[in-house]
Parts: C-alpha cells; sequence; structure tokens
C-alpha cells in the first residue's frame, strides 16, 4: 500500500498571508503511461463533506479560488494558498489514486493566527 | 447539477448488516466510476470501496474486503452498499463520491452529504 505523509498537522496563519501544506507518497504516483501524478487535493470543512481543490497534482478544479494551488511530482506534492482568507479555515487532504487502496493523507488543520 | 443522495445508516448490532443507497443525479451514471468513502468520528477520511463506470470492475479495502459488496442499478441511478458482518470499528460517516471518468483511476470529485452507520449494542 502507498502510505500519505503530511506535514505540518496543523498550522495558524495570519489572514492575507501564504498557507502551504506538504504531502509525501511512500512510492511515486506518476504514472508513466500518461505522465500525470495520481494526487488530488481535498478541502473539509467542519460538519461537511471533502471537496475537491487540485486533481492530477496541480490541476486546479473549475470554481476553486486561484489562490489555492497545487504543485510537485513524483513523491512529494505541495498544496499553497496564496492569501488565506477565513473562509478557508479547513482540514485539507491529500490522496493517491495511482493504485489501490486509493489512500488518504491524515490531514492538516488550517486555522487563522 | 450533479447530486449525490445517501441514505440507509443506522444504529446496528455487531455482526449484523446494513445496505446504503446513494441516488445520483444530473449526470449519466454509468459513465462515472463510483466510490464509498468513510470517516470514523473525529478522524480521517478512509477509501473504502470503489465501481467502475458500467460495475465492470470493484475494489475494496483490505478492512472491509469479504464483508461489503459494492453495485449500482443504473435503471435507477443508484449506488449501493451491501455491509455485513459488521464491527464497531466499522462506525462512521459513509459518504458515496462521483469519480472524475469510467476509470477508478480518476479523481474522486463530487460528494454525498454522507449517511452515519453507527454499529453498537
Amino acid at each position: 500500500d502507498i502510505v500519505m505523509t503530511q506535514s505540518p498537522d496543523s498550522l495558524a496563519v495570519s489572514l492575507g498571508e501564504r498557507a502551504t501544506i506538504n504531502c509525501k507518497s511512500s512510492q511515486s504516483v506518476l504514472f508513466s503511461s500518461n505522465n500525470k501524478n495520481h494526487l488530488v487535493w481535498y478541502q473539509q470543512k467542519a460538519g461537511q463533506p471533502p471537496k475537491l481543490l487540485i486533481y492530477w497534482a496541480s490541476t486546479r478544479e473549475s470554481g476553486v479560488p486561484d489562490r489555492f494551488s497545487g504543485s510537485g511530482s513524483g513523491t512529494d506534492f505541495t498544496l499553497t494558498i496564496s492569501s488565506l482568507q477565513a473562509e478557508d479555515v479547513a482540514v485539507y487532504y491529500c490522496q493517491q489514486y495511482y493504485s489501490t487502496p486509493f489512500t488518504f493523507g491524515p490531514g492538516t488543520k488550517v486555522n487563522i493566527k | 447539477e450533479v447530486q449525490l443522495l445517501e441514505s440507509g445508516g443506522g444504529l446496528v448490532q455487531p455482526g449484523g448488516s446494513l445496505r446504503l443507497s446513494c441516488a445520483a443525479s444530473g449526470f449519466t451514471f454509468s459513465s462515472y466510476a463510483m466510490s464509498w468513502v468513510r470517516q470514523a468520528p473525529g478522524k480521517g477520511l478512509e477509501w473504502v470501496s470503489d465501481i467502475s463506470g458500467g460495475g465492470g470492475t470493484t475494489y475494496y479495502a483490505d478492512s472491509v474486503k469479504g464483508r461489503f459488496t459494492i453495485s449500482t442499478d443504473n435503471s435507477k441511478n443508484t449506488l449501493y452498499l451491501q455491509m455485513n458482518s459488521l464491527r464497531a470499528e466499522d462506525t462512521a460517516v459513509y459518504y458515496c463520491a462521483k469519480k472524475e471518468g469510467g476509470s477508478c483511476y480518476s479523481a474522486t470529485g463530487v460528494w454525498g452529504q454522507g449517511t452515519t452507520v453507527t454499529v453498537s449494542s
């Protein structure tokens, strides 16, 4: 199984400042046949289902604000919120869909400082 | 608009069974892979099972393999999860989700609101 880790476990960022979340997979999730990283980022606000933010590691889902961006390849990935807004308080998860089981990271909780 | 509405959750004794349903609308159901993902109280997300568009291929987490069965009824645009031999550790909110393509090896896009399963005596 591919193990997904995230860092930090939680972070507090001032409004308007940058938030950076890291995700690491225990093996590469870069699929050679399509040259795409099978890695997604989700946002989950309290009491709500997860919401897709980023897929293929760096493609922003339609309707997601452009302050959210994803980067990385292979085994190391980053979700960046360029200017944190109050509505971004949530837990953020990465997940690989390279091989089953499609494992999630443990989540990173983002709060306002 | 894509909508997913789960039902069938509830309180069940250890060893019991439940069948979860997920009524889908707003897209061509048979063309898309579907997922079940669960979240235990206060915990993170755990992938449970996927079924490909058309239902030809299924995958399960080891924790549920042999106990849970995922299936679809394309005539009813409905996804199911038959859960047998339930254990306390199966207690969770169960989310139904639509994948972005017909293959299970695609991102999970739209999620339902979830249905709660509690396994307790």
